[in-house]
């Protein structure tokens, strides 16, 4: 059955460093999402990406984020400067069609010293 | 303000019983989703629904769009159903996919 994939599993990084975050979301799909979950806290919508192109974004992804498909298959969240308070477990999700039912991958748990 | 509200907030059963978990929203919706939250926090979906019910093995979902209410019924509970188990919901209008996600009701099934 195809999956979501993301990688790595677990990214420890300097405050202030950059971070990319891989996904490989399943093939056919068109959407594509990052979500985050602080340690304890509920899931968080980041952003939505359809046609190599931002269609939504919530308030928490400012300037520092940005999101790419750099090829047919990876989509990437990149945090350009990493704060303490970008510590989370960071999900991808996919979806054929908008308003469908979203698959998510596995996750990438960034720790930020 | 979209409020999502799940109870309970943590729930321990006997292995077999039947099981019942509750999402509240606030605002009207075009679509809901239950999802499970593994120990280890993988995140899969269960279910997408806009009306009516769903059926998924011992896994059940109802939802009733007039009172703003989701239940996740599980039959025959097993410990492998220990999870957290997440509401989100899409609001209307439907400007884009941002799902908003309740905290989620955490489950332990005991043998």
């Amino acid at each position: 059955e195809p999956e979501v994939t993301q990688t790595p599993s677990h990214q420890v990084t300097q405050m202030g460093q950059e971070v990319i975050l891989r996904c490989v979301p399943i093939s056919n799909h068109l959407y594509f999402y990052w979500y985050r979950q602080i340690l304890g806290q509920k899931v968080e919508f980041l952003v939505s990406f359809y046609n190599n192109e931002i269609s939504e974004k919530s308030e928490i992804f400012d300037d520092q984020f940005s999101v790419e498909r750099p090829d047919g298959s990876n989509f990437t969240l990149k945090i350009r400067s990493t704060k303490l308070e970008d510590s989370a477990m960071y999900f991808c999700a996919s979806s054929e069609l908008m308003y469908n039912e979203q698959f998510f991958g596995p996750g990438t748990r960034l720790t930020v010293l | 303000k979209n409020e999502v509200e799940q109870s309970p907030q943590n729930l321990t059963a006997q292995e077999g019983e039947f099981i019942t978990i509750n999402c509240s929203y606030s605002v009207g919706i075009s679509a809901l989703h239950w999802l499970q939250q593994h120990p280890g926090g993988g995140i899969v979906s269960l279910f997408m629904l806009s009306s009516g019910k769903k059926k998924h093995g011992r896994l059940i979902a109802t939802i009733n769009i007039q009172e703003k209410h989701s239940s996740l019924h599980i039959t025959a509970s097993h410990p492998r159903d220990s999870a957290v188990y997440i509401c989100a919901v899409l609001p209307l209008p439907n400007t884009g996919n941002q799902f908003y996600f309740g905290t989620g009701t955490s489950l332990t099934v005991i043998p």
